[in-house]
């Protein structure tokens, strides 16, 4: 049971570029969710998805975009990398629908550096 | 402003010792109450959850929710090195967005 996977692991981009951040979950929970973490910032939400089929935005989308491909894929998109997007990114997903179920389960983290 | 606080530390302790670990929030309309521990490098982790008043215990780790006074708190018991990293109080708000909000986390250092 890998709970959370996401891909890449690090990833070093030039401005400008663009690159999707891959993620799935084998847990056959309905929510995921895009974090990105930076020191004294703590966790910050990019973007989630309720249930399959429907996005929203989070505290910090702009520069995002992302992609509720099935119940279990959500990739998040940088469109034309910046070096304020220099973070570390966490996928996550949750069961929802009770107390218990929002728990967030947390994949390794992708280390993004943008020059 | 939903705000969740904690205090950034870090906080020390001598092997075996009890650590407390302390989260204030603002919105009374809070929900769950959720504990994770990040090791530096790595993604955060959950230790526990609570949504009663009072006081949950899970081996060596009790929650403790006051929701009068709007806080929450981790107590280790025994601690030790391997308990050394950032923890995580995360809040849910009720409400349509059933919003998660977090706090910047504290750090612990357990000294052998």
């Amino acid at each position: 049971n890998a709970g959370v996977t996401q891909t890449p692991k690090f990833q070093v981009l030039k401005t400008g570029q663009s690159m999707t951040l891959q993620c799935a979950q084998d847990m056959n929970h309905n929510s995921m969710y895009w974090y990105r973490q930076d020191p004294g910032m703590g966790l910050r939400l990019i973007y989630y998805s309720a249930s399959e089929g429907t996005t929203d935005k989070g505290e910090v989308p702009n520069g995002y975009n992302v992609s509720r491909l099935n119940k279990r894929e959500f990739s998040l998109r940088l469109e034309s990398a910046a070096p304020s997007q220099t973070s570390v990114y966490f996928c996550a997903s949750s069961e929802a629908h009770s107390p218990s179920g929002n728990t967030i389960y947390f994949g390794e983290g992708s280390w993004l550096t943008v020059v | 402003q939903k705000e969740v606080e904690q205090n950034s530390g870090p906080l020390s302790v001598p092997e075996g010792a009890i650590a407390s670990l302390n989260c204030t929030y603002s919105d009374q309309g809070s929900q769950s109450f959720f504990w994770y521990r990040q090791y530096s490098g790595k993604s955060p982790e959950l230790i526990m959850f609570i949504y009663s008043n009072g006081d949950k215990e899970d081996g060596r780790f009790t929650a403790q929710l006051n929701k009068a006074s709007q806080y929450v708190s981790l107590l280790i018991r025994d601690s030790q090195p391997s308990d050394s990293a950032t923890y995580l109080c995360a809040v849910l708000y009720a409400g349509n967005n059933r919003k998660l909000i977090w706090g910047l986390g504290t750090s612990l250092a357990v000294n052998p």
